[in-house]
């Protein structure tokens, strides 16, 4: 079946403006993840959902950024009054929600974010 | 906080030969370990998932250990190939937040 996908593939803003950033994982997987990748670095944790209701969105670096998955599939990634700071990959994932450690996450193509 | 570390940052070896890339964690109350692939602008390629109550994990020429008491992971490529090339990367499944820890990569060259 199909993967995780992500649009748009490329973004580009200015300084300020409003940016949505959009998920559509694997189909019948629950978990999903938003992630975010700098240059040189590996990928860094931002939020996690279990179904509709974000389970842990304790890596969002300020308030500036938000997220939402209304119907437990799609989720759209907000980021607000954006700063030049902001310009990375911004790569999502999913998993289906199964028992103990097996819980292998599989990643979109990413959205490259530039601000100017 | 759990912290991840891969050794080396960045690795050049000739076709053909067999190499090993390492990672490190510092907590090992971890669930799971995966290594990725990921080419230059593109996403994550998942490799080889290693649950906490195993050792290893093999898929074609990857072989994938995991040693839990003492934080550590390698993956072993047998008979590289130029196709090889990519960053490598290594993620500790752990905690109560339930999300993926990753450590910096290690970018393998294959020369031809």
């Amino acid at each position: 079946g199909a993967g995780v996908s992500q649009t748009p593939s490329n973004k580009v803003t200015e300084k300020g403006k409003y940016v949505e950033l959009r998920c559509d994982p694997i189909s019948g997987h629950t978990a999903l993840y938003w992630y975010r990748q700098s240059l040189g670095q590996g990928p860094e944790f931002l939020i996690y959902f279990q179904g509709t209701g974000a389970a842990d969105d304790s890596g969002l670096p300020n308030d500036r950024f938000f997220a939402v998955r209304p119907e437990g599939s799609v989720s759209t990634l907000k980021i607000q009054r954006t700063e030049r700071g902001d310009s990375a990959v911004y790569l999502c994932a999913s998993s289906p929600r199964l028992a103990g450690g097996l819980n292998e996450q599989f990643f979109g193509p990413g959205t490259r974010l530039t601000v100017l | 906080k759990q912290e991840v570390t891969q050794i080396p940052a960045a690795l050049s070896v000739p076709e053909g030969e067999n190499l090993v890339l390492n990672c490190s964690f510092t907590d090992s109350a971890i669930y799971n370990l995966q290594w990725f692939r990921q080419d230059p602008g593109k996403g994550l390629t998942s490799l080889l998932l290693i649950q906490s109550s195993q050792r290893e994990q093999t898929s074609g020429r990857l072989n994938a250990s995991l040693d839990k008491s003492s934080g550590r992971s390698t993956l072993y490529i047998a008979a590289s190939q130029p196709g090889d090339s990519a960053t490598y990367l290594c993620a500790v499944f752990s905690g109560s937040a339930r999300q993926l820890t990753f450590g910096s990569g290690t970018q393998l060259t294959v020369l031809p």
